[in-house]
């Protein structure tokens, strides 16, 4: 079955680390654009990151230098390292596929495969 | 990386029609044919709906539809189901290897 299932969520003090894994099955994760979306209680969807299968790593401004997407291809499993965490980075967070057909063509570019998300509560 | 514009909410009776807008810029929506939609039901993933504007996924309904007109995107469903009663969001690849969200709209079914 193709799936993709998020862990590592939990209660961090401001200022701490956490690590958020998404393993996945079905499907080789590094032959694929994988992507974090995030979503505050009660809030829209805010994409936070994407990871090329060339390798090559994006963020959006909100996290960029404090978070980092990464992944192991030996556990065909995506990461996302957060450091310097904020009360505002409080959301579940959501691991998905993203489909590009053909790069330069801009042809793609949608999420069309998601995991259930992992709970991250930035508190004191 | 500003969020698109989407009404707080709409509504519709069964066997009605309804239409999300979806308003961006000319850096995002208006330059790129790369506008997806996803239905999201309560402590539930999103799930694709439309992609590229007016294409659906295997699997989803042929009584949602998706079109685009300068900076604003639109998903339209027809045929209103009570199972249709859902959150949705717009997104845009916005450039430079971004992507962004609209806000969402909550869709109440009367």
């Amino acid at each position: 079955e193709v799936q993709l299932v998020e862990t590592g969520g939990g209660l961090i003090q401001p200022g701490g680390s956490l690590r958020l894994s998404c393993a996945a099955s079905g499907f080789t994760v590094s032959s694929n654009y994988m992507s974090w979306v995030r979503q505050a209680p009660g809030k829209g969807l805010e994409w936070v990151s994407v990871i090329y299968s060339g390798g090559s790593t994006y963020y959006a401004d909100s996290v960029k230098g404090r978070f980092t997407i990464s992944r192991d291809n030996s556990k065909n499993t995506l990461y996302l390292q957060m450091n310097s965490l904020r009360a505002e980075d409080t959301a579940v967070y959501y691991c998905a596929r993203v489909v590009v057909v053909v790069p330069a063509a801009f042809i793609g570019w949608y999420f069309d495969l998601w995991g259930r998300g992992t709970l991250v509560t930035v508190s004191s | 990386q500003s969020a698109l514009t989407q009404p707080a909410s709409v509504s519709g009776s069964p066997g009605q029609s309804i239409t999300i807008s979806c308003t961006g810029t000319s850096s995002d929506v208006g330059s790129y044919n790369l506008v997806s939609w996803y239905q999201q039901h309560p402590g539930k993933a999103p799930k694709l709906m439309i992609y590229e504007g007016s294409k659906r996924p295997s699997g989803v309904s042929n009584r949602f539809s998706g079109s685009k007109s300068g900076n604003t995107a639109s998903l339209t469903i027809s045929g209103l189901q009570a199972e249709d009663e859902a959150d949705y969001y717009c997104c845009s690849y916005a450039g430079s290897s971004t992507f962004v969200f609209g806000g969402g709209t909550k869709l109440t079914v009367l």
